[in-house]
């Protein structure tokens, strides 16, 4: 079976932190992404990368960066943490074929930022 | 802007009765269709994913067809049970994207014994 495992279920940091939120696959899949969940507006896109050392921006990755030294890992950052990223963030992995790519994720690090 | 969409928010039927999710679709050039469930609290858990070649696929009770000329799919849950209510999602994948997926915002199912 195809494991994402995520660093922390429940994260709690004060505003001005650098929080670092890590992810690992065990499949070698290539692609891998972060996503946020918020009530009402649903899953998106932070960032993602589709080989070690690319990234590719999503939809809202202000205030967020990512790294990927290897290729189980991909790494979210958030630089300085503020109360309006308390959020559900979720990370996810796929193989990069042009036929099926489908996504497998983690089981999410609820962030809570006071 | 492509976007999904998924009805109802919410759903809530009494044990045993078979029912239909729906998700549509504003640009019909998809690459595959992927179905997920969401307990509360937890992550994602696909269900079943389409190809944009296929009409539909089928794992035990569930059923995801997909009709691309109209944007739309469907999601079959036979003999609902109580451990079916989760939150249903609606992905899509279009081609250039890297792998990218748009979501629908969910179906909250309730299932009552």
């Amino acid at each position: 079976d195809v494991k994402v495992t995520q660093s922390s279920r429940y994260l709690v940091k004060r505003t001005g932190e650098k929080v670092f939120l890590e992810c690992v696959q065990d499949m070698d899949h290539e692609n891998m992404f972060w996503y946020r969940q918020d009530p009402g507006l649903g899953l998106r896109l932070i960032y993602f990368s589709y080989d070690v050392k690319m990234k590719e921006k999503g939809d809202i990755p202000e205030g967020y960066s990512v790294s990927r030294e290897k290729k189980e890992r991909f790494s979210l950052i958030l630089e300085s943490a503020s109360t309006n990223q308390t959020s559900m963030y979720l990370c996810a992995s796929s193989f990069y074929s042009l036929a099926v790519n489908e996504q497998f994720f983690g089981p999410g690090t609820r962030l809570t930022v006071l | 802007k492509q976007e999904v969409t998924q009805i109802p928010a919410a759903l809530s039927v009494p044990e045993g009765e078979n029912l239909v999710l729906n998700c549509s679709f504003t640009d019909s050039a998809i690459y595959n269709l992927q179905w997920f469930r969401q307990d509360p609290g937890k992550g994602l858990t696909s269900l079943l994913l389409i190809q944009s070649s296929q009409r539909e696929q089928t794992s035990g009770r569930l059923n995801a067809s997909l009709d691309k000329s109209s944007g739309r799919s469907t999601l079959y849950i036979a003999a609902s049970q109580p451990g079916d209510s989760a939150t249903y999602l609606c992905a899509v994948e279009y081609g250039g994207s890297q792998g990218n997926l748009i979501f629908g915002k969910g179906t909250k199912l309730s299932v009552k014994p």
